[in-house]
């Protein structure tokens, strides 16, 4: 299966910790998006790749939280200073760029713990 | 700014029950309107995209469609593997990249 995959599933870590979560998205998809989701919420959007290119970036995102898509494949999510309002599934999720489509395929979640 | 609303928030069903899930948005232009699946501790799962009012998808016991100002998910003869939290989301035609959720119906078919 080829799948996008995210590494880790888990993280525990005490607040003030810097985390970082990798996504590998499916291989011929050239667009790759980070979302938050908590409980009872659906996915809220954090930032979006086209290729290498960071395109957006939601105003609700803090100066903490910084991603990275250095050769348009992987992307990296690297969140400072961690504090216990950052728990949450962090999803990743790809796309094919056109004019038809633009569903989006999601990896399985990193699931971050802030104690 | 886009928005999207999910009713009802929960929905219990007996299996063989048919019903409805409802998804009301509001965006400057329509790019898409796309439902996912979602099982607990799991990304969701990819269903349906619909461009236009009028257009209908099916697949298998799901059946969605769209109008100008909201979606309906229909579940014919609900199974128990049908449980499950169902989200809608939509795209704007001025920020095609980002999708907007809704918080989700979460469905329990009971056998």
């Amino acid at each position: 299966d080829t799948g996008v995959s995210q590494d880790p599933r888990h993280k525990i870590t005490k607040r003030g910790q810097n985390v970082t979560f990798r996504c590998d998205p499916i291989s011929e998809h050239n667009r790759l998006y980070w979302y938050r989701q908590t409980l009872g919420q659906g996915p809220e959007f954090l930032t979006y790749f086209q290729n290498e290119a960071q395109l957006e970036k939601s105003r609700l995102l803090s100066d903490r939280f910084s991603a990275e898509r250095p050769k348009g494949s992987f992307s990296t999510l690297e969140i400072q200073r961690t504090e216990q309002g950052d728990s949450a599934m962090y999803l990743c999720a790809s796309s094919r760029r056109g004019l038809a489509g633009g569903e989006q395929f999601f990896g399985p979640g990193t699931r971050l713990t802030v104690l | 700014e886009d928005q999207v609303t999910q009713s009802p928030e929960a929905l219990r069903l007996q299996e063989g029950e048919s019903s409805s899930l409802n998804c009301s948005y509001t965006v400057s232009g329509l790019r898409g309107l796309f439902w996912y699946r979602q099982d607990p501790g799991k990304g969701p799962e990819f269903l349906f995209t619909l461009y236009s009012a009028g257009e209908e998808k099916e697949k298998e016991r799901l059946k969605a469609t769209l109008t100008k100002k909201e979606s309906f998910l229909h579940i014919t003869a609900p199974k128990p593997e049908d449980s499950a939290t169902y989200l809608c989301a939509v795209q704007d035609t001025a920020n095609a990249g980002k999708s907007t959720f809704g918080d989700g119906t979460t469905l329990t078919v009971k056998p």
